[in-house]
């Protein structure tokens, strides 16, 4: 069993739908929890993190951690095509420092 | 800054042949990753490096892989002799240790096709 766990998708939202992403994980001691966004033929790049458990907001985007589930979520509103991307999670290692694990990552379109 | 320079961006090369990715890490950044991506496998880490030293090398496949980072700013992974299934997308990152992991700087990658 991976230490991550995330549907790959792909998902196929319409334009304005709220979108919902998650990931679960066997690991008790992460601490960090992040989203990564990669576009097509792009690299990775970070959307959002939030530490422990609770909620984080950024415009549309909402990061929810539950860590008693060992479960995290990622909502989007109001999704735009511009949305279309894989989204990864991703969270601090065992022993902490710089080490992350990630999700296999889920594809997202959202079409007009 | 130029962020996280890889190259080259696309490779593709007969199985057995020797394959050097290169990667320039964000000045000031002591900690630099190498991931391999596939459809399959998701984003895994091979190795990475804290301040030019290798601290972990539990993901690298084979003993066919091998990475160094002689420099702060250059680091490669080289596979010798490369075999089909090492094609993938291959991704090197580098972040801050202040930063504690809560934010990589990726490259765009160098998509590797082995034939």
């Amino acid at each position: 069993q991976k230490e991550v766990e995330q549907d790959p998708g792909p998902l196929s939202v319409p334009e304005g739908a709220i979108v919902s992403l998650n990931c679960t994980y066997s690991n008790s001691a992460f601490q960090y929890f992040m989203w990564y966004r990669q576009y097509s033929r792009k690299g990775p790049e970070l959307l959002m993190y939030t530490y422990s458990s609770g909620n984080k907001e950024d415009g549309r985007f909402t990061a929810q951690v539950d860590k008693s589930s060992k479960y995290i979520s990622l909502f989007i509103r109001d999704s735009q095509p511009s949305d279309s991307a894989t989204y990864l999670c991703a969270m601090n290692g065992p022993g902490g420092g710089n080490k992350l694990t990630f999700g296999t990552g889920t594809q997202l379109k959202v079409e007009l | 800054d130029a962020g996280v320079i890889q190259s080259p961006r696309h490779e593709v090369t007969e199985m057995g042949q020797e394959v050097t990715l290169r990667c320039k890490p964000i000045s000031g950044h002591d900690y630099l990753f190498w991931y391999r991506q596939t459809m399959m496998r998701g984003l895994e880490l091979l190795i990475y490096f804290n301040n030019n030293v290798p601290i972990d090398d539990s993901g690298m496949p084979e003993d066919r892989f091998s990475a160094k980072m002689p420099n702060a700013s250059f680091s490669t992974l080289k596979i010798q002799p490369s075999e089909p299934r090492d094609s993938a997308v291959y991704f090197c990152a580098s972040s801050l240790l202040r930063d504690r992991g809560l934010g990589y700087t990726f490259g765009s990658g160098t998509r590797l096709t082995v034939v």
